[in-house]
């Protein structure tokens, strides 16, 4: 199984840049890299998704590196609103067929 | 807005009961997803279905079962319920089969069914 290993917990203040990293060691090679972010009570929503090197959208952006056995997640100048768990999902796959494996999150708490 | 519906948003029982969790997809979404998350837990997942079939199946309970139906709204069935159910149940949906060994489907969530168990 792919799992993956996150910080439980960081701090932050506004205005400051954010990378949260995601180790996961047993990537598959058709594994992609998704990141979540979930609010309490509320669904987790995708931030972003990569597979090698570096992918950037309008909210973050996601380094991995050339081996992918981990994966970093950057928000640039965090705000108040940015207060949430984010997960770091990996696919796997086996000869049963591939599960989805969520981290246990890391809870980011941004403050003033 | 997600897209996804779960129904209902709230659900109080006692325990030996059995309920029933159901998720709308969204449309043309395939696939559906259940997840249990605790208080100030993880995402827990628990089975996917695509197309109507079982696709993979992960930390589920034996008193826990799950089918998706020819309009792919799924249900979740929790039976025999105990005080640890009592959790936050989401289902979420993609478009293809998050299993088949290619992309890893971004997945949408709904806004989930917080369970109580009394």
């Amino acid at each position: 199984l792919a799992k993956t290993t996150q910080p439980i917990s960081m701090d932050s203040y506004e205005g400051q840049e954010v990378n949260i990293t995601c180790s996961h060691n047993n990537i598959a090679t058709n594994d992609y890299i998704t990141w979540y972010q979930q609010f309490p009570s509320q669904g987790p929503r995708f931030i972003i998704q990569g597979y090698k090197t570096k992918v950037t959208n309008e909210v973050a952006s996601l380094f991995i590196p050339a081996d992918r056995k981990s994966s970093t997640l950057s928000l640039p100048r965090v705000s108040l609103s940015d207060t949430a768990v984010y997960y770091c999902l990996v696919g796997d796959m086996d000869n049963a067929g591939n599960m989805l494996t969520f981290g246990g999150g890391t809870r980011l708490m941004v403050k003033p | 807005d997600s897209g996804v519906t779960q129904t209902p948003k709230h659900l109080i029982t006692a325990t030996g009961q059995r309920v029933t969790l159901r998720c709308s997809p969204r449309s043309g979404d395939l696939s559906v997803y259940w997840y249990q998350q605790s208080l100030d837990q993880g995402l827990q997942f628990l089975i996917q279905y695509y197309n109507g079939e079982e696709r993979a199946k992960g930390n589920i309970l034996e008193r826990f079962s799950a089918q998706q139906f020819p309009d792919l709204h799924s249900e979740l069935n929790l039976s025999s319920l105990e005080l640890g159910d009592s959790a936050l149940y989401f289902c979420a949906s993609s478009v293809a089969d998050s299993f088949d060994g290619t992309i890893t489907d971004t997945q949408y969530f709904g806004p989930g069914t917080r369970l109580t168990v009394l």
